[in-house]
């Protein structure tokens, strides 16, 4: 089973702040099969980047993914009130699927 | 636009059996290219995979939750369903079903709403 650790656990930030968010592979995982998600209280969790780098339909262009191999990152340029909220990284490899540990990205 | 909703008991005694439905609605679970999934989230805690199927009955489960987890599918209702034997408190945790996109990247692009399912005598 792939591991995903997600660093920082938590994240205080301000609004106008760049945002980057990083998961960790504990082996080697397809670009296409990597995407990350965000989540606020109560609501399921939200597709924003799949394939490592590209924007699922409707997000904003201020949400960036990148990343090879075992390093991926989720960059947020400016922050906007909205995007605090807990975000989650997912790899799928030899048909079973893991999410990361989460980031808390909170209002400093 | 495809929704999903999940349906079931909400409270579960021990040892017994939980059972939930999703419903698929604006799409149909027969057309290629999906997965068809349940994942859960204990209180306060991350996601957990526990498993998923396609529309031809192939499943695929998480090998931690293998032993109790059964994933089927009925196309006639546009419907898949989840059971989980032999539960625990452990087992408390909201439920979601999701969708899963396996063309080209494997991405989940619909999620439905999410259930609270509490074991408890």
């Amino acid at each position: 089973e792939i591991v995903l650790t997600q660093s920082p656990g938590t994240l205080s930030l301000s609004p106008g702040e760049r945002a980057t968010l990083s998961c960790r592979a504990s082996q080697s995982v397809s670009s296409s099969y990597l995407a990350w998600y965000q989540q606020k209280p109560g609501q399921a969790p939200r597709l924003l980047i799949y394939g490592a780098s590209s924007r699922a339909t409707g997000i904003p262009d201020r949400f960036s993914g990148s990343g090879s191999g075992t390093d991926f990152t989720l960059t947020i340029s400016r922050l906007e009130p909205e995007d605090f909220a807990v975000y989650y990284c997912q790899q799928y490899g030899s048909s079973s699927i893991t999410f990361g540990q989460g980031t808390r990205l909170e209002i400093k | 636009q495809v929704q999903l909703q999940e349906s079931g008991p909400g409270l579960v005694k021990p040892s017994q059996t939980l059972s939930l439905t999703c419903t698929v609605s604006g799409g149909s679970i027969s057309s290629g290219g999906y997965y068809w999934s349940w994942i859960r989230q204990h209180p306060g805690k991350g996601l957990e995979w526990i498993g998923y199927i396609y529309y031809s009955g192939s499943t695929y489960y998480n090998p931690s939750l293998k032993s109790r987890v059964t994933i089927s599918v009925d196309t006639s209702k546009n419907q898949f369903s989840l059971k989980l034997s032999s539960v625990t408190a452990a087992d408390t945790a909201v439920y979601y079903c999701a969708r899963i996109v396996v063309v080209a990247a494997t991405q989940i692009d619909y999620w439905g709403q999410g259930t609270l399912v509490t074991v408890s005598s």
